[in-house]
């Protein structure tokens, strides 16, 4: 089972709005709504915040938001902050031998 | 505090064995799916294996045959017991909660803070 596709970095200065894809297949991406993604601080463990494409679990700021099309997922911060400053994975459920399988990862910096 | 923690790991040769435990407090492990992801040193997120409230197991390719996950729920404790370990097995592992039971859905949303298993000589 193959990664899902994210690039490597994204950047942006602070109050600006970022998008990172998230591109796979119809066996995983294109075909469930079952899209989440984490973010990763240094040292830390990931944490959700965004599950099933576009929901925010509860007590994820709403500068968060996804979307799908296709095969390809997107997660869209606005109104960058630098604590938003980490590495971001996408997660997908997949028909493959495995059952689920992470994005590639990015990391996201703010100038 | 809903949490999770992981303990076990360390420093393992090549070929030999190890097992991780994940034991949960504040909620009910049988009442979710449970998950192992690892993630080598700088590199990202790679899901291991699932157990589903009900016993069914999966794992990924790259551990298939070499690792055994399973749970006791009286514990309310998850495990990953690992043979034949390579360096490539070297990684934090972390226990992820999935979605409840009779839920179809794909997501974690809640951690451990990792334990980290290193494969070397």
């Amino acid at each position: 089972q193959s990664a899902l596709t994210q690039p490597a970095s994204v950047s942006g200065s602070p109050g600006q709005s970022i998008t990172i894809s998230c591109t796979g297949t119809s066996s995983d991406v294109g075909g469930y709504n079952y899209v989440s993604w984490y973010q990763q601080h240094p040292g830390k463990a990931p944490k959700l915040m965004i599950y099933d494409v576009s929901i925010r679990p509860s007590g994820v700021s709403n500068r968060f938001s996804g979307s799908k099309s296709g095969n390809t997922a997107s997660l869209t911060i606005s109104g960058l902050q630098a604590e938003d400053e980490a590495d971001y994975y996408c997660s997908s459920l997949t028909s493959s031998s495995a059952l689920g399988v992470f994005g590639t990862g990015t990391k996201v910096t703010v100038l | 505090e809903v949490q999770l923690v992981e303990s076990g790991g360390g420093l393992v040769p090549p070929g030999g064995s190890l097992r991780l435990s994940c034991t949960a407090s504040r909620f009910n492990i049988i009442n979710y799916n449970m998950n192992w992801v690892r993630q080598a040193p700088g590199k990202g997120l790679e899901w291991v294996s699932y157990i589903s409230s009900a016993g069914t197991m999966s794992y990924a390719d790259s551990v298939k045959g070499r690792f055994a996950i399973s749970r006791d729920n009286a514990r309310n404790s998850l495990f990953l017991q690992m043979s034949s370990l390579t360096d490539e097995d070297t990684a934090v592992y972390y226990c992820a909660r999935g979605v409840p039971a009779d839920i179809s859905d794909w997501y974690f949303d809640l951690w451990g803070q990792g334990t980290l298993v290193t494969v070397s000589s």
